[in-house]
């Protein structure tokens, strides 16, 4: 079983809809935990920070239930350029290595 | 402020041949973590460094692979004798000094990547 598990997708999505994207861990000692995004392969770059609390940045909001060892990413009216993969990523411990899911595709149409 | 520097971006070397990776962190962090990532598969840690200190490499294949992060200068990963199963694109990470929350958040390089012929 791997560590950080996330349905691959892809997620394919008129503009203006409104797309969740779920993972879970299998680690309880883990202590960070991110949604990050990369586009092509390229560089993975940090989208947020996922807190016990929840957060919200805009169209994007994400929940942490370290209950259920469950993230979520939610983003509302989603626009063309949110096309990429979508990484959920957790960390064991402070400034120590990060594990990253496989990535859920999103293809946003117009 | 520059972000991860990484060099090269593209590299290309012949079965058996050395492969230098080159990677300066962000103005202010003082940890650096290598990743890499084999075509159609995630991320995967290989080592985690500080200045002159390897705290992680739990990552890191047993044979051919090290890595360093000298007191002055960029960090480098060393491949020896690579082998077409290397190829890969290779990221680079950084995350801030100090404590508190934001030291857990690890900003990424453009990556290098190589191909073994």
């Amino acid at each position: 079983r791997k560590e950080v598990e996330q349905d691959p997708g892809p997620f394919n999505v008129p503009e203006g809809a409104t797309v969740a994207f779920n993972c879970t861990y299998s680690n309880s000692a883990s202590q960070s935990f991110f949604w990050y995004r990369q586009d092509c392969r390229k560089e993975p770059k940090l989208l947020m920070s996922v807190y016990s609390s929840g957060n919200e940045d805009g169209r994007f909001t994400a929940q942490l239930n370290r209950a259920s060892q469950y993230i979520s990413l939610l983003i509302r009216d989603s626009k063309l350029s949110d096309s990429a993969t979508y990484l959920c990523v957790v960390g064991r411990s402070q400034g120590g290595k990060l594990i990253f899911g496989q990535g859920t595709e999103l293809s946003v149409k117009p | 402020n520059a972000g991860v520097m990484q060099n090269p971006r593209h590299l290309v070397r012949r079965r058996g041949q050395e492969a230098r990776l080159r990677c300066s962190p962000m103005k202010g962090h003082s940890h650096v973590y290598w990743y890499r990532q084999l075509p159609e598969e995630g991320l995967k840690f290989m080592v985690y460094l500080q200045k002159e200190n390897i705290i992680d490499e739990s990552g890191m294949p047993k044979e051919r692979f090290s890595a360093e992060f000298p007191k002055e200068g960029p960090s480098i990963l060393r491949i020896q004798q690579v082998v077409r199963g290397d190829s890969a694109a290779y990221f680079c990470a950084s995350s801030p000094t100090g404590l508190g929350r934001l030291t857990y958040e690890q900003y990424f390089g453009p990556g290098t990547r190589l191909t073994v012929t």
